[in-house]
């Protein structure tokens, strides 16, 4: 059974820093794995979704990385802002028949000014 | 451009009682799906739908049914709620889900709020 990891629950940082934000799953047999952000009381907004196959994947500020053969992908995100604090959720999709996401249970950012 | 809509956002049940979770999506999107999200147990698939007519359950089926009639609507039904069933839902769609691509990703609605006393 995959399980997605999350380490730590809650994150809090100076306006400015760089940080990254992890996610390890325990089935390398991912079809791909996606980085969605979460506002209080509101759903999930996709942020970056990246193949099997691709090693990262860029938008703006955001850079996420695939290492399948580890388990792992991180969440970078440079020059944080206030507006970057939100909860970070990743997850992971296996192939075939069954289009289930494992989600794991996020990372709540606070980027104080 | 509406997205994901879900209906109603916030309601109280006493237990025992039934209700029905609506989700409508304007993406003409096959694959629709009901998750619960609880503290310190993340997002869990409820039931899921690959299209019109169709469904399947997902990881946390029990106490729940769903109903696929239309390709926009995804209906998701409690008929005797318990306490346990206190959670958040959420609804999401996507094109083809387990053939996503960079170009096609999941969409969520905003959430359900429901309180089982």
């Amino acid at each position: 059974k995959q399980e997605v990891t999350q380490i730590p629950a809650a994150l809090s940082v100076p306006e400015g820093e760089n940080l990254v934000l992890n996610c390890s799953f325990t089935d390398s047999a991912i079809y791909n794995l996606q980085w969605f952000r979460q506002d209080p009381g509101k759903g999930l907004t996709s942020l970056l979704l990246i193949q099997s196959s691709q090693r990262e994947q860029t938008s703006g500020r955001l850079n996420a990385s695939l290492d399948k053969s580890s388990g792992r992908s991180t969440l970078y995100i440079a020059a944080s802002q206030p507006g970057d604090s939100a909860t970070y959720l990743c997850a992971v999709r296996r192939d075939g028949a069954n289009s289930k996401l494992t989600f794991g249970k996020g990372i709540t950012l606070s980027v104080r000014p | 451009n509406a997205g994901v809509t879900q209906t109603p956002k916030f309601r109280v049940l006493k237990t025992g009682q039934s209700m029905t979770l609506l989700c409508a999506q304007d993406m003409n999107h096959e694959y629709m799906y009901w998750y619960r999200q609880d503290p310190g147990m993340g997002l869990r698939l409820i039931h899921y739908s690959v299209g019109e007519g169709t469904t399947a359950k997902g990881e946390v089926p029990d106490g729940y049914n769903v109903s696929r009639l239309k390709k926009q609507n995804f209906l998701l039904g409690l008929e005797s709620a318990a306490p346990s069933q206190t959670s958040v839902y959420f609804c999401a769609s996507s094109y083809k889900g387990h053939r996503v691509t960079s170009g096609n990703t999941i969409y969520f609605g905003e959430g359900s709020w429901l309180t089982v006393v």
